[in-house]
């Protein structure tokens, strides 16, 4: 059961345009959710992060959003850079849970 | 600062072979400590969690086993590796208090 599912594995995005990634879930007991940075060959690196308390959280060029009645979230990266390429996890963990669910990842190629 | 290391980088084991992964962290204490496979093409599979010393919970059956034989090292093993236990592995830790995980760079094994 694939409590948390990334449903695009890829997305191309032009650079110095926006990227938009998306996460649902399916656990309402999860209440915090974190996106990560994965580039090959390393382990993920912590973006951002977001309550079930708030909507929206925001750091820099990154932004998360979060709607927890359609149990969806998305990270969007303004303006995208060649940097950003990588493959993406959104993760979610529930009340006194110990532990991270991830979603399958999904793979952004910014292109020049 | 914390920090966690993971080795070794890369291996390459025949079939049937025993397999060994260790992890440990510096800078904290207490920490919860995770085992996660990325197979390739798939997302991030939680393998084992340990919120203590000898305290081991196993989220999938598989030929794979943990421990922890001291707070800030947990080992990864097996007794007869099967192909299907290709894949990149990795170590984490979290606070007890916070859910952001921090990851290891990885083990990637290949059984031949």
């Amino acid at each position: 059961d694939q409590q948390v599912k990334q449903n695009s594995p890829s997305l191309s995005v032009q650079e110095g345009r926006i990227s938009i990634l998306n996460c649902d879930y399916t656990n309402s007991m999860f209440d915090y959710f974190l996106w990560y940075k994965k580039y090959p060959a390393e382990g993920p690196t912590f973006l951002i992060s977001i309550s079930s308390i708030k909507d929206k959280n925001e750091d820099g060029r990154f932004t998360v959003f979060l709607n927890k009645s359609a149990k969806h979230l998305s990270l969007h990266i303004v303006p995208s850079q060649p940097g950003d390429s990588a493959v993406y996890f959104c993760a979610a963990s529930g009340q006194g849970a110990q532990k991270l669910v991830f979603g399958q990842g999904t793979r952004l190629t910014i292109n020049p | 600062s914390q920090t966690i290391h993971q080795w070794p980088a890369t291996l390459v084991q025949p079939v049937g072979s025993p397999l060994s992964l260790e992890c440990t962290v510096e800078g904290t204490s207490n920490p919860n400590l995770y085992w996660y496979r990325q197979a390739a093409g798939r997302g991030l599979q939680l393998l084992f969690y340990s919120v203590g010393i000898g305290q081991i919970s196993s989220e999938v059956p598989q030929n794979l086993s943990a421990s922890r034989p001291q707070d800030r090292q947990f080992i990864l093993s097996s007794k007869k590796l099967l192909l299907s236990d290709s894949g990149f592995y990795l170590c984490a830790w979290t606070h007890l208090t916070n859910t952001e995980a921090f990851f290891g760079q990885g083990t990637r094994l290949t059984v031949v």
